[in-house]
């Protein structure tokens, strides 16, 4: 299956700071990313979709100025948590449809867990 | 009322047990459907991918769509403590920019 890599895995913020995720494809271009937020013991919930070349598309609820998407190039996609604060602490995926547009399935990656103190 | 329904579970079975994991949904449109499985504090894992209707094997792994009824299933046959994790169902009703939307996944626990 495609490969679909996140970085950081892990990291810790004071409050009021600013963090990047990095959502990469390694082996295959990527137009269409998906930025997701999960709670523990919780589902996906999808934040945004990324559309390389243009404005993310953010879903209901979700506050732009707040995660800021950039989606530069077909194999790179990040997501920027501006002034974090404890409420932003979460664990943050990304996932990206892999091979040719035929397909539907989506691969993640690992995973970044925010934590704001 | 949700557009995919899914049994948060626990589910707890003995090793070697076979594990039936089942999602209801109400948006016809759908035509992809996926099951993914996750580790704790992992990403998900893509483990079956379906297009349409029907049966796909992969392993001891095998997933079931009856659009008819709106109903997928995956089963686990000869179940492993590696097994132990969340699964989660996911369709789509197209590829791009069509949305994937997760079931909430259940949580499956296999004894040793």
């Amino acid at each position: 299956g495609a490969v679909v890599s996140q970085h950081p895995s892990w990291v810790i913020c004071k409050s009021g700071t600013s963090v990047k995720i990095e959502c990469r494809s390694l082996d295959f271009q990527a137009t269409t990313m998906f930025w997701y937020r999960q709670f523990p013991k919780q589902s996906l919930m999808l934040m945004a979709t990324s559309n390389e070349g243009s404005k993310a598309t953010y879903e209901q609820g979700v506050e732009k100025d707040k995660f800021l998407i950039n989606h530069a190039s077909l194999t790179l996609s990040t997501l920027t948590v501006t002034s974090a604060h404890p409420e932003d602490s979460s664990f943050y995926i990304c996932s990206a449809r892999g091979g040719t547009s035929f397909t539907g399935e989506l691969f993640f990656g690992e995973g970044s867990r925010l934590t704001v103190l | 009322q949700k557009e995919v329904e899914q049994d948060p579970g626990p589910l707890s079975v003995p090793e070697g047990a076979i594990v039936s994991l089942n999602c209801t949904y109400s948006n016809s449109a759908f035509q992809y459907f996926m099951w993914y499985r996750q580790y704790s504090r992992k990403g998900p894992e893509l483990l079956m991918y379906t297009y349409s209707s029907g049966n796909k094997e992969d392993g001891r792994f095998t997933a079931q769509v009856d659009k008819s009824s709106k109903y997928i299933s995956l089963f686990i046959r000869d179940s492993q403590p590696s097994d132990s994790a969340t699964y989660l169902c996911a369709m789509s009703a197209g590829t791009g920019g069509f949305k994937t939307i997760f079931g909430a996944g259940t949580r499956l626990f296999v004894k040793a």
